[in-house]
């Protein structure tokens, strides 16, 4: 069964601090997809990023930074200089191939928010 | 990029009434849509699995003939929750894979109200 960790309920931080949101998988499957979405207040997914468990490079997105670790079965993701309008819920995400990679098993989410 | 459009965005209902949720992909064909429930300050729980042209598969636990799904067309999938009970409040979400393969699209969600 697969199962994906987000240990942080919730992170309050003050602006342009960095932030890092942990998230940790579990699936003996070796071909698998991660994801991040971000959830404002009115609900909706906001695609992050997408990364096939080949993939161990980490990227780089403006102010947003992803760490893969296979090693630790980790996908961090990392917000630099914070800002109001980052405040959200952020899921991270766990596709299986078998399920083309869009099959989604979802961790609980971290609650972001940024005060001024 | 591809958009995936939910309706209604909210709705109240009384308890024993069904209420229809649509999620239609705008410029792209989805043969597969995927049904998600969320309750409040809770992560996303997948559904079922909406497949064009036959019949959805559901998830373990989840009631097949209480969560009905069609999908009718290459562009919209439906969710009836039939009978509704005030446990069936939640937020519904669909999502779908687009043309870019790397992506899945979600819709904006669902929040049912059960009275």
């Amino acid at each position: 069964a697969q199962k994906v960790t987000q240990a942080q309920t919730e992170i309050s931080v003050v602006e342009k601090e960095d932030v890092t949101l942990d998230c940790v998988y579990e699936t003996r499957d070796t071909t698998y997809y991660l994801f991040w979405y971000k959830q404002p207040p009115s609900g909706e997914l906001v695609f992050l990023i997408r990364r096939n468990s080949f993939d161990e490079q980490n990227e780089i997105s403006g102010r947003y930074s992803w760490n893969f670790q296979k090693s630790t079965s980790s996908f961090n993701f990392t917000i630099t200089a914070s800002q109001v309008v980052d405040s959200a819920v952020y899921f991270c995400a766990l596709g299986l191939r078998t399920g083309g990679g869009n099959k989604l098993t979802f961790g609980t989410g971290t609650q972001l928010k940024v005060e001024l | 990029g591809a958009v995936v459009s939910q309706h209604p965005s909210r709705v109240i209902c009384k308890s024993g009434t069904s209420v229809k949720i649509e999620c239609r992909s705008l410029d792209f064909q989805a043969t597969t849509m995927f049904w998600y429930r969320q309750f409040p300050k809770q992560s996303l729980m997948l559904m079922a699995t909406s497949n064009e042209g036959s019949k959805a598969t559901y998830e373990q636990g989840v009631e097949k003939d209480k969560f009905l799904i069609n999908h009718a067309s290459l562009t919209l999938s439906t969710l009836t929750v039939t009978s509704a009970h005030p446990e069936d409040s939640s937020f519904y979400i669909c999502s779908a894979p687009g043309t870019e393969y790397e992506k899945l699209f979600f819709g904006s969600g669902t929040q049912l109200s059960v009275l």
